[in-house]
């Protein structure tokens, strides 16, 4: 059963665009939801993360947009830089203090310059 | 910066074979998490703990023990490998709370 499932699996834009990475869940217990950044060869890095309390949480060129009726959020990556080729990963976690992470499938994100 | 160290970084080992995998945090940090990647399934949690000599299983534990020896020090244990458990390893450390969680380099172990 896959409880936190992302969309595209691959996604490519051109340098200068946004990137738009879509990420869904099924428990609604969930509370707590992490954006990890991964580059060949590393360990995912946290990139952003958004508490389900907010509706939208800002950093840099990262944006994610949480819509709790829906379960859904997604991650805006604007003015994409090749640097920003990588694999993102969405993960949920529920109030338990295991800090138990469920992660999507990750989507693989190009950016051609 | 966290630091989260594991070894070996590659492993090859023949089906049935015993293999240990370690993991070493410096950052006096309460829990760790052992995950394996798999292209298709992302990271998915094996064994963790929320301090020396504790062991909680997560969701695909089948196959593999772990052991914290010390608030250091975490180990996975595949004591007969199967082809099945060829795969990335991750292990990640937390200080608890809402803190977040730091991932080390990875383990590439192929089973033959």
């Amino acid at each position: 059963q896959q409880q936190v499932r992302q969309s595209p699996q691959s996604l490519t834009v051109w340098e200068g665009e946004t990137a738009i990475l879509n990420c869904s869940y099924e428990d609604s217990t969930f509370n707590y939801f992490p954006w990890y950044q991964q580059f060949p060869g590393e360990g995912p890095a946290l990139l952003i993360s958004i508490s389900s309390v907010s509706d939208k949480k800002e950093d840099g060129r990262f944006t994610i947009f949480f819509n709790k009726r829906e379960k859904k959020l997604s991650l805006h990556i604007t003015d994409s830089q090749p640097g920003d080729s990588a694999t993102y990963f969405c993960a949920a976690k529920t109030g338990a203090n295991t800090g138990k992470l469920t992660f999507g499938h990750g989507t693989i994100l190009r950016v051609h310059p | 910066e966290a630091a989260v160290t594991q070894s070996p970084r590659n492993k090859v080992t023949v089906t049935g074979g015993n293999v240990t995998l370690s993991c070493r945090q410096t950052n006096s940090h309460n829990y760790m998490y052992w995950y394996r990647q798999d292209t298709g399934h992302g990271l998915r949690l094996i064994h963790y703990s929320y301090g020396a000599g504790n062991l909680q299983i997560g969701d695909v534990p089948d196959g593999y023990k772990a052991t914290r020896t010390t608030q250091e020090d975490f180990f996975l244990l595949l004591e007969l490998a199967s082809p099945s458990q060829t795969s990335l390893y991750f292990c990640a450390s937390r200080l608890g709370g809402d803190a977040e969680q730091f991932f080390g380099p990875g383990t590439r172990l192929t089973v033959l």
